[in-house]
C-alpha cells in the first residue's frame, strides 16, 4: 500500500527566501507525481505534473523534482511572496491502484 | 466543459436525511475520482470510475455511500441516512486516462445538522 509523507507539516519564512518542500513515497511503482496548492476553504490547484519517466518540472517560480529509485520528490519556490501562502499537497499515482494517494500537506507562511 | 463543475457548492441538510452530490468532469476525461477532506484533515479516498464502472470502490466508508456514474460523463455519489461525521468538503476530479494527472472541482461542503 502506498503512502505518502511531506515533512515539514508547517513552514514559515520570511518573504524572498527560496525554499523546498518535500514529498517520499513508499512504492516507487508510480505513472506519475503531482503536486497542488490549496488555499483555505478551496479547491486543490494543480501546479506541476511529472510523469514517472520525467526527473523535474518548471513552472515560472516553481520547480518540482522526481527521483523514483529513493522515492522522493521536492517543491523548490524561488523568491517566495505572501501570495505563495497556502498549503501544498503531492500525489503519487500507482500503476496498479488507478488512483492517487495523497500527502497530509505542508503549510508555507510568507511574511511580508 | 472547461473544467470539473461540482453542484451543489455547499449544502446544509438534517441528520437522516438523504443527499446528492453531483460532479461533472472535463468532456472526454475517462478517469473520475471522488475524495472527501473532514476539517484540518488529508484528502481520503472514496472511489475511482474507469468510463461508467468503478474498479475501486474501496474507499467508500459504509453501505450508506454509493456513487454511480452514466454516459462516460455525470458522476452522483449519494449519501443515504445522513450522519454527522459525514460532514466534509466531497471533492470530485476527472483526468484524461487512469495515469493522467488531475483535475479538480471546487468542491460541494456538506454539513449534517
Amino acid at each position: 500500500k502506498q503512502e505518502v509523507t511531506q515533512i515539514p507539516a508547517a513552514l514559515s519564512v520570511p518573504e524572498g527566501e527560496n525554499l523546498v518542500l518535500n514529498c517520499s513515497f513508499t512504492d516507487s511503482a508510480i505513472y506519475n507525481l503531482q503536486w497542488f496548492r490549496q488555499d483555505p476553504g478551496k479547491g486543490l490547484t494543480s501546479l506541476l505534473l511529472i510523469q514517472s519517466s520525467q526527473r523535474e518540472q518548471t513552472s515560472g517560480r516553481l520547480n518540482a523534482s522526481l527521483d523514483k529509485s529513493s522515492g522522493r520528490s521536492t517543491l523548490y519556490i524561488a523568491a517566495s511572496q505572501p501570495g505563495d501562502s497556502a498549503t501544498y499537497l503531492c500525489a503519487a499515482m500507482n500503476t496498479n491502484a488507478g488512483k492517487s494517494t495523497f500527502g497530509d500537506g505542508t503549510t508555507l507562511t510568507v511574511k511580508p | 466543459g472547461a473544467g470539473v463543475s461540482q453542484s451543489p457548492s455547499n449544502k446544509v441538510t438534517e441528520k437522516g436525511k438523504d443527499v446528492e452530490l453531483r460532479c461533472d468532469p472535463i468532456s472526454g476525461h475517462t478517469a473520475l475520482y471522488w475524495y472527501r477532506q473532514s476539517l484540518g484533515q488529508g484528502l481520503e479516498f472514496l472511489i475511482y470510475f474507469q468510463g461508467n464502472s468503478a474498479p475501486d470502490k474501496s474507499g467508500l466508508p459504509s453501505d450508506r455511500f454509493s456513487a454511480e456514474r452514466t454516459g462516460g460523463s455525470v458522476s452522483t455519489l449519494t449519501i443515504q441516512r445522513t450522519q454527522q461525521e459525514d460532514s466534509a468538503v466531497y471533492l470530485c476530479a476527472s483526468s484524461l486516462d487512469g495515469a493522467g494527472g488531475y483535475t479538480f472541482g471546487s468542491g460541494t461542503r456538506l454539513t449534517v445538522v
